[in-house]
């Protein structure tokens, strides 16, 4: 596609469904990335994929939150029995390579839970 | 531990000024550095890309440097203008850990 795509854009939750966030990279691209930004905040790294593959899961805040990559291509992190303190915006980005390349970010998937 | 900063924090400047923005990293074994602006409520925007070979990007109004001996950057934005309003943010790609450490960011708004 033209550039990284997420979905949903919005999602409100009630506290304890899971949720699944979903992230279209550029087609091509074999590294994607997981960010969350809590409001007024920076950056938190949650993860990485290299091809379908992610060799460092540390930043993931808790077992609640997981990650999986197909093709080489879509991206979901899901995060089961959601807290309030989940509430962010999810961000995914892509770029050609792990080292070296630009990367792009979607515009992000907002989440609340009430 | 790489660890990025940002200053200022926020910067407030009359329309039509030229104004420097700096990054500082502690780990220079880095592949490349990266500009990007978020506006409000909305994802990263890439502004330039510098590799760790380099000495400087440049893209219209925006020059950006890479020091990478000292842990530096900046982004130099000539003539502002309010549509350059934003808060920006460098993010360094690290060798070690594959992934991009991000500074806390400057918010910069251009009055009219």
């Amino acid at each position: 596609g033209a550039g990284v795509s997420q979905s949903p854009s919005n999602k409100v939750t009630e506290k304890g469904k899971d949720v699944e966030l979903r992230c279209d990279p550029i087609s091509g691209h074999t590294a994607l990335y997981w960010y969350r930004q809590r409001l007024g905040q920076g950056l938190e790294f949650l993860i990485y994929f290299q091809g379908n593959s992610a060799p460092d899961k540390s930043g993931l805040p808790s077992d609640r939150f997981s990650a999986e990559r197909t093709g080489e291509s879509v991206s979901t992190l899901t995060i089961q029995r959601t807290q309030q303190e989940d509430s962010a915006v999810y961000l995914c980005a892509s770029s050609l390579a792990l080292t070296g390349s630009e990367a792009f970010f979607g515009q992000g998937t907002r989440l609340t839970v009430v | 531990k790489q660890e990025v900063t940002q200053i200022p924090a926020a910067l407030s400047v009359p329309e039509g000024e030229n104004l420097v923005l700096n990054c500082s990293f502690t780990d220079s074994a880095i592949y490349n550095l990266q500009w990007f602006r978020q506006d409000p409520g909305k994802g990263l925007t890439s502004l330039l890309l510098i590799q760790s070979s380099q000495r400087e990007q440049t893209s219209g109004r925006l020059n950006a440097s890479l020091d990478k001996s000292s842990g530096r950057s900046t982004l130099y934005i000539a003539a502002s203008q309010p549509g350059d309003s934003a808060t920006y943010l460098c993010a360094v790609n690290r060798y070690y850990g594959q992934n991009f450490v991000f500074g806390p960011g400057t918010r910069l708004s251009v009055l009219p």
